[in-house]
């Protein structure tokens, strides 16, 4: 069955440091995502991706981030300067269909800010 | 703002038993998704079930089946002959039609007693 691969699997980066977090969404699909949840606490929403530009981002998603598809396989998220409690896993997702479509997530990556 | 309310935090069924989670959440819109996805320690999200709110008929996969109340703003999930390998975090999920944004619950984990 198709995957969405993430790597790493775990990340840790100083304060301040830039991080970029980077995954492969499945093939075919055109529709790209990236949450995150905070240990203990819910899945949030960060951005949407379609046609090489963000189609919609959280108030969370602010300068510090930003995204990316380089390629045609990859697809990054970047965060430029991490704070503290930027310490999460991060989940990439792709679908094939864009609004209301099943997502399929990816394994996450834990990043670490210490 | 949706919002999305599992009210169980945590869960235990027998093994080969029935067991129902809950979920309400909250919109003033009309076209909209609703999911369970289950998150088990690995860690990765993976989707159990997707209904369409204009469909009145309740989704079902496999041992997987929901109870959606429209007016009651109630999507609950049963899980019938419960298996070890059903032991996770199950989240309740909420995407409004013109949107692509996921709203999540906070969680119900469930642990299966063999």
């Amino acid at each position: 069955e198709p995957e969405v691969t993430q790597t790493p699997s775990h990340q840790v980066t100083q304060m301040g440091q830039e991080v970029i977090l980077r995954c492969v969404p499945i093939s075919n699909h055109l529709y790209f995502y990236w949450y995150r949840q905070i240990l203990g606490q819910k899945v949030e929403f960060l951005v949407s991706f379609y046609n090489n530009e963000i189609s919609e981002k959280s108030e969370i998603f602010d300068d510090q981030f930003s995204v990316e598809r380089p390629d045609g396989s990859n697809f990054t998220l970047k965060i430029r300067s991490t704070k503290l409690e930027d310490s999460a896993m991060y989940f990439c997702a792709s679908s094939d269909r864009g609004r209301g479509g099943g997502y399929t997530f990816g394994s996450g990556t834990r990043l670490t800010v210490v | 703002a949706q919002t999305v309310t599992q009210s169980q935090p945590e869960m235990s069924v027998q093994e080969a038993e029935t067991v129902t989670l809950s979920c309400t959440y909250d919109t003033s819109e009309s076209d909209y998704y609703l999911f369970w996805y289950k998150q088990p320690p690995s860690r990765q999200m993976i989707l159990v079930i997707r209904q369409e709110a204009y469909k009145q008929q309740n989704a079902t996969e496999n041992r997987f089946s929901v109870n959606f109340q429209k007016a009651a703003k109630s999507f609950s999930l049963k899980i019938s002959d419960s298996q070890l390998g059903d032991a996770a975090m199950y989240f309740c999920a909420y995407c409004r039609g013109g949107s692509e944004k996921l709203v999540f619950g906070k969680g119900t984990k469930l642990t299966v007693n063999p």
